[in-house]
């Protein structure tokens, strides 16, 4: 089966860095994506990892391991308007993303 | 440019009723997605097109048609609306790959 696995909630302080950790079982694998969304909006494209490494992207970096089937979404400098519920994904031969829960981000002043 | 649009908003149906979300997207992608989100959960695809003339099943397609219209459009069409089908419904398309796409405003719909 394809299954993903992320923390279902987060809290940290504004200003601050956190890590959003994304487990996944899947077959085919061809990359991971991540995604934003804000409550009551659509989701938004943050980044995507096909090979093994960091990409940054701003004040938002991923990472992915393959060997480990393991990636993260690192935000940097958090800022209010960053609390959102963020979504890993991951791609598969059969030309669908399959997604996870979501990790709702609460960011405190 | 108005990237991934979707009609209706908003919409109530009593069970039993028929309708059909219309999506259109304006940034020439091959390939559109119906996803479905629960609350406090991920999206769940519906169906997609891959590109013009074909569609596949998802993950949860059961009380679901589409139509993929022309490049622009695809539309999906609920036969007998039920109270399980309550839900948001998002729309989005893609160049190429699944891995970068782009969303619609989505449709809240309410089964009574």
């Amino acid at each position: 089966g394809q299954s993903l696995e992320q923390p279902s909630e987060v809290t940290a302080v504004e200003g601050a860095i956190v890590q959003i950790n994304c487990t996944y079982q899947t077959s085919g694998f061809y990359g991971l994506s991540w995604y934003q969304q804000h409550d009551g909006g659509a989701p938004t494209f943050l980044s995507y990892n096909a090979l093994d490494g960091l990409e940054e992207t701003g004040r938002f970096s991923s990472f992915l391991s393959r060997s480990d089937s393991y990636g993260y979404l690192l935000l940097q400098e958090l800022q209010m308007k960053d609390s959102a519920s963020y979504f890993c994904a991951v791609g598969n031969s059969n030309y669908q993303l399959i997604w996870g829960a979501g990790t709702k981000l609460i960011i405190k002043p | 440019n108005a990237g991934v649009t979707q009609t209706p908003k908003f919409q109530v149906l009593k069970t039993g009723q028929s309708m059909t979300l219309q999506c259109a997207q304006d940034m020439n992608h091959n390939s559109m997605y119906w996803y479905r989100q629960d609350p406090g959960m991920g999206l769940r695809l519906i169906y997609y097109s891959a590109s013009e003339g074909t569609t596949d099943k998802g993950e949860v397609p059961n009380g679901y048609n589409v139509s993929r219209l022309n490049k622009r459009e695809f539309s999906l069409r609920l036969e007998s609306a039920a109270p399980s089908q309550t839900s948001v419904y998002f729309c989005a398309s893609s160049e190429g790959s699944p891995d970068t796409q782009y969303f619609g405003p989505g449709t809240r719909l309410t089964v009574l």
